[in-house]
């Protein structure tokens, strides 16, 4: 069965710096890999998600996700944060081979103070 | 309007109760979830259902069950028999179609409390 790590499960950041979450997930084949994100108060979004292809994704408000195969890792980035990016990030692998179901990390919150 | 929905938004209960948490979804998706959330542990898959009248345990299905008699439709039942039902419910539904829609989608979900 695959599982899910994420590195670190409090960060907190000043508005502008930049902002690398780790995830890394164990699973021997070929796998599907999302990022989902929970604002305060709101439902779970879809932030990105890699399928196949260009391991760099891009994905809603500024975010992108690099695959690295050979590190089994997909870390999300962003260039500059902002308060309005404070939330939860949950890292999401799931093996791509039709009905098999999807695996989360423990989430990542964030905090961004203006 | 299209999407997942969930009902109730909180619901408390007492001890000892069963409870039903509703889960529809108008996007015509095949399969349907249940995960459950609580700090610190992400999301955990409770149960699942690929077609109608069908539907698999997940990684903590004690305590709860399931039933998929619509296609839209998937309701859980946190059971007495749940030794720490309080947390955050989260529905899910996704298409089985081409490549590029192993996509999960999620309802706004229902806290549950027992008193």
């Amino acid at each position: 069965a695959q599982s899910v790590s994420q590195h670190n499960h409090h960060v907190i950041l000043s508005e502008a710096a930049s902002l690398e979450l780790g995830c890394n997930y164990s699973y021997g084949g070929t796998v599907n890999l999302f990022w989902y994100v929970q604002y305060p108060g709101q439902h779970l979004q879809l932030l990105l998600k890699y399928f196949s292809g260009d391991p760099l994704v891009k994905g809603i408000k500024g975010f992108e996700a690099e695959f690295i195969k050979s590190k089994f890792s997909f870390n999300l980035r962003k260039p500059s944060v902002q308060w309005s990016d404070t939330a939860e990030y949950f890292c999401a692998v799931i093996p791509n081979s039709g009905y098999s179901t999807l695996t989360f990390g423990k989430g990542t919150m964030l905090l961004v103070s203006p | 309007d299209g999407g997942i929905t969930q009902s109730p938004k909180y619901l408390f209960r007492k001890e000892g109760q069963n409870v039903t948490l509703s889960c529809e979804q108008n996007l015509n998706h095949d399969a349907m979830y249940w995960y459950r959330q609580d700090p610190g542990q992400g999301l955990r898959l409770i149960y699942y259902s690929q077609i109608v009248n069908d539907f698999q345990k997940g990684d903590i299905a004690e305590g709860y069950s399931v039933s998929r008699e619509k296609k839209e439709s998937f309701p859980l039942t946190v059971t007495s028999a749940q030794k720490n039902p309080t947390a955050f419910y989260l529905c899910a539904s996704k298409s089985f179609g081409t490549s590029g829609t192993n996509t999960q989608y999620f309802g706004p979900g229902t806290r549950l409390t027992v008193l």
